[in-house]
């Protein structure tokens, strides 16, 4: 599996952008970073994902390294609806690609 | 509409009895997981299924049994040789059809020992 590391937590105040990064140093050349977060007492839903370049969406947009082994998950605005934990992890393509793993995530803290 | 149904969203389980969670989807995906998370912390993947009657373990498989004898339906058992049960359990499903299909997660079992 490709391991992922993230911080633990991070803190935001309302209405200013956030950046949260995830380490990815084992990615393979065709794996997909995806991004997942997790309101409270709910389960996870996709955000956003990627291969090799910058992705845009309506939730957030994702910067992806020239190397690949690192990508940043860039909420523009946060608001106290992006409270959550913020998982980051690698899908890889081909015939090994259905075992799927998540690490501890980001806790991210919106203040108002 | 589609998606994912877990039951039931409580469940309690008395010492040595084998509980099982329900993971039923419409959305005619080829692939199914179940996630264990205990609070505070992520999700470890305890079993995943690629087609129907066939099955993987995870990472944390032991104290647990699947079937997946319906492409909707993949239940988890939690056995009584599982001896810290007290969880949250997530069932998810995918497609298969490119590498890079996202995950749908169901709302979830909350499982807790009397």
């Amino acid at each position: 599996d490709a391991k992922t590391t993230q911080p633990n937590s991070m803190e935001s105040n309302e209405e200013e952008p956030v950046h949260l990064p995830c380490n990815h140093s084992t990615i393979s050349g065709t794996d997909y970073i995806h991004w997942y977060r997790q309101l409270p007492s709910q389960g996870p839903e996709y955000v956003i994902h990627g291969l090799t370049s910058n992705v845009n969406n309506r939730m957030a947009s994702l910067a992806i390294a020239e190397d690949r082994k690192s990508s940043t998950l860039i909420l523009h605005r946060a608001t106290l609806r992006d409270a959550a934990v913020y998982y980051c992890i690698v899908q890889r393509s081909g015939g090994s690609n259905y075992k799927l793993t998540f690490g501890k995530g980001t806790l991210l803290t919106v203040n108002p | 509409d589609g998606g994912i149904t877990q039951s039931p969203k409580y469940l309690f389980r008395k010492e040595g009895q084998n509980v099982t969670l329900s993971c039923e989807q419409n959305l005619n995906h080829d692939a199914m997981y179940w996630y264990r998370q205990d609070p505070g912390q992520g999700l470890r993947l305890i079993y995943y299924s690629q087609i129907v009657n066939d099955f993987q373990k995870g990472d944390i498989a032991e104290g647990y049994s699947v079937s997946r004898e319906k492409k909707e339906s993949f239940p988890l058992t939690v056995t009584s040789a599982q001896k810290n049960p007290t969880a949250f359990y997530l069932c998810a499903s995918r497609s298969d059809r490119l590498p890079n299909e996202k995950l749908f997660f169901g709302s979830g079992t909350q499982l807790s020992v009397l």
